[in-house]
């Protein structure tokens, strides 16, 4: 059971817009930033959002990041099919010490 | 550009211990901490612990206290990961990944498939 709290599943057709919610808590996201990460197939995860709503040079703007109260949210506009991949938040825990990491949003392009 | 080179795929047995390493290069060493991330086939990502390579501190999750041991080598810019006791359950892929203090996650390595098998 993870600390954060994503749907399982995702979808939406090429062009659409699509929202990943996570949900977490005041020992988390009530003091820390909120990351992104998209994992396609068989690779490793790579940075897509960083500090709530920052993007590192390369990612498009079609993916956007905020965070209010104790929830993160990721955004995709513009839907392609190449958007298809797992889709993880992630966040320092003070409590735990450590990251946590949300259990994973699987977005299928229709 | 900031690259983390792991080792290949290890095969071990329960009981044994294993120990993946991860060469950085493209960036300055000292700057930045080691995080190691674990995931099962079909599984989410999971944190193990971070470490800061040119101090040595360490912070590991709670499950894998007194299992796992980070370390570096900072004229090599590697750091390792070991991790002993392996159960069948510790069949995952591991990954390393860079940490700005302060901040996040940003660059992962590829991956070391670590399967435990009898």
């Amino acid at each position: 059971q993870s600390v954060l709290t994503q749907p399982p599943s995702a979808s939406g057709t090429p062009g659409q817009r699509v929202t990943i919610s996570c949900s977490g808590s005041s020992s988390n996201f009530g003091s820390n930033h909120a990351h992104w990460y998209q994992q396609l197939t068989e690779t490793a995860p790579k940075l897509l959002i960083y500090r709530d709503n920052q993007r590192p040079s390369g990612v498009p703007d079609r993916f956007s990041g905020s965070k209010s109260g104790t929830s993160a949210s990721l955004a995709i506009t513009g839907l392609r099919s190449e958007d298809e991949a797992d889709y993880y938040c992630a966040v320092w825990d003070d409590s735990l010490s450590g990251w946590v990491f949300g259990g994973g949003t699987k977005l299928t392009v229709l | 550009q900031v690259q983390l080179v792991q080792s290949g795929a290890e095969v071990k047995k329960p009981g044994a211990s294993v120990k993946v390493s991860c060469k950085a290069s493209g960036y300055t060493f000292s700057i930045y901490d080691f995080n190691w991330v674990r995931q099962a086939t079909g599984q989410g990502l999971e944190w193990m612990g971070w470490m800061n390579p040119i101090s040595g501190d360490t912070g590991y999750a709670q499950k894998f206290q007194g299992r796992v041991t980070m370390t570096s080598n900072t004229p090599l810019t590697t750091a390792y990961m070991e991790l002993s006791s392996l159960r069948s359950d510790d069949t995952a892929v591991y990954f390393c990944t860079r940490a700005e203090r302060g901040g996040g996650i940003d660059y992962w390595g590829p991956g070391s498939l670590v399967t435990v098998s009898s």
